[in-house]
């Protein structure tokens, strides 16, 4: 069936360094996207959203890229952080016509070392 | 964005029992959503909660095993029965309040032994 996939599976960066995460998606339907990022022990936590007919949006150091095309969405942290270091995961949206529900990828695991 | 009280937070339960998961949120939502996240890995939905009607449930799930509560518009529960030690995951709340705002409870962190 449709999946949404992560290139990687693990990332390390320095602190400072910017950051980012790639995910592939197989879906041409899919018009919302979503990273959420997950810190031991709590739930998914919203980071940064994106609509299909866009293919660029910034928030505060976050930047969401989408690539129709390709069907691959990125997030890149700037200035990476310490507090940073999470499990991220991108999710796509197939509308109303699914249910609203979300379909999460695989996790990318973000270590920033001091 | 929408606020979520999720209970237990955890717990430790014998094989062949049941336990019962509380969802609350702060304000009326008309999506309601539980997901499954096993050790390391990602989230897989388990059922949409319907308000007045039968859960919807994903391929891989059923109502006997997952059954799910839903009787307002703020509140629900999820059953996880007869559970056997590969049952013992976290059990997540979401409510979507609009297409932007997919929120999540702390998840319930589940072990049977």
């Amino acid at each position: 069936g449709e999946s949404v996939g992560l290139h990687l599976p693990t990332l390390s960066v320095q602190e400072g360094d910017n950051s980012i995460i790639n995910c592939a998606y197989s879906n041409s339907a899919s018009d919302y996207f979503i990273w959420y990022k997950q810190e031991s022990g709590k739930g998914p936590q919203f980071i940064i959203d994106i609509r299909s007919n866009m293919d660029k949006r910034q928030g505060q150091r976050v930047t969401v890229l989408l690539n129709k095309t390709v069907k691959h969405l990125s997030l890149q942290i700037a200035a990476t952080q310490p507090g940073d270091s999470a499990v991220y995961f991108c999710a796509e949206n197939m509308g109303e016509t699914s249910g609203s529900r979300l379909t999460f990828g695989e996790g990318t695991q973000l270590t920033v070392n001091p | 964005s929408a606020v979520i009280s999720q209970k237990p937070s955890r717990d430790i339960c014998q094989r062949g029992t049941s336990l019962t998961i509380q969802c609350q949120v702060d304000s009326q939502v008309t999506m309601m959503f539980w997901y499954r996240q096993q050790p390391g890995q990602s989230l897989t939905l388990i059922a949409t909660a319907n308000q007045g009607s039968e859960a919807t449930y994903e391929s891989g799930f059923v109502i006997d095993k997952f059954p799910i509560s839903r009787p307002n518009l703020t509140f629900s529960t999820l059953t996880v029965s007869n559970m056997s030690p590969e049952d013992s995951s976290i059990y997540l709340c979401s409510v979507g309040t609009d297409p932007s705002g997919y929120t999540f409870g702390s998840g319930t962190r589940l072990t049977v032994v």
